[in-house]
């Protein structure tokens, strides 16, 4: 089976912590890509990272990161001291590469950041 | 610059009725896709065309048609709108590298309701 799990429905958090949204993902693929999506209150979606099967490197981006771990097949995402503007529904999403071009999402966590 | 835009935001019809959704992208992007998310933020892939030809044909009912006049539009055409229709409708395009993978560019999305 090809899919991703996100178990984490509702996180709910206070400012200024941090906060941590689990994905784990299931291909048969040997290559493939993953990807983090936002989807604030106002409805778009925005892309926040892609990452290869082959690079397992973390990777930091302001208050965001991220932990690839193959051996657990997760991608998880930390958000740091979280802001109200943190507060969004996060998608977690895979392509395998004999997938063609069928990306795979996760049901998504929705994060609500409290002042 | 709007990336990828849609028509029209907001779509109000009754039962029965046949409505169109319409998508462009001026990112030069040669893929584009049409998803659907359900009330819960489900997503999920419904068509995707490469070069003007279709590529995705997800199990949606017949009375969905995607037409991609050229790489920059895709439409959405539905008959016989149904209650189980109503959803949003994000349309999307990707500019896949070879042998990979790219991140997908959002439209706002449609809000389609059907009474």
């Amino acid at each position: 089976a090809q899919k991703v799990t996100q178990a984490q429905t509702e996180i709910s958090v206070v400012e200024k912590e941090d906060v941590t949204l689990d994905c784990v993902y299931e291909t048969r693929d040997t290559t493939y890509y993953l990807f983090w999506y936002k989807q604030p209150p106002s409805g778009e979606l925005v892309f926040l990272i892609r990452r290869n099967s082959f690079d397992e490197q973390n990777e930091i981006s302001g208050r965001y990161s991220w932990n690839f771990q193959k051996s657990t097949s997760s991608f998880n995402f930390t958000i740091t001291a979280s802001q109200v503007v943190d507060s969004a529904v996060y998608f977690c999403a895979l392509i395998p590469n004999t997938g063609g071009f069928k990306t795979i999402f996760g049901a998504g966590t929705r994060l609500f950041v409290k002042a | 610059d709007t990336a990828v835009s849609q028509t029209p935001k907001y779509l109000v019809t009754q039962m029965g009725n046949d409505k169109s959704i319409k998508c462009e992208q001026n990112l030069g992007h040669d893929t584009m896709y049409w998803y659907k998310q359900d009330s819960k933020k489900f997503l999920k892939i419904m068509f995707s065309y490469n070069n003007k030809e279709l590529i995705i044909n997800e199990t949606v009912p017949n009375r969905f048609s995607p037409k991609s006049p050229d790489k920059a539009h895709l439409n959405l055409h539905i008959n016989s709108l149904e209650l189980g229709d109503s959803a949003v409708y994000f349309c999307a395009s990707s500019r896949p590298l070879a042998g990979s993978y790219n991140e997908q560019f959002f439209g706002p999305g449609t809000r389609l309701t059907v009474l």
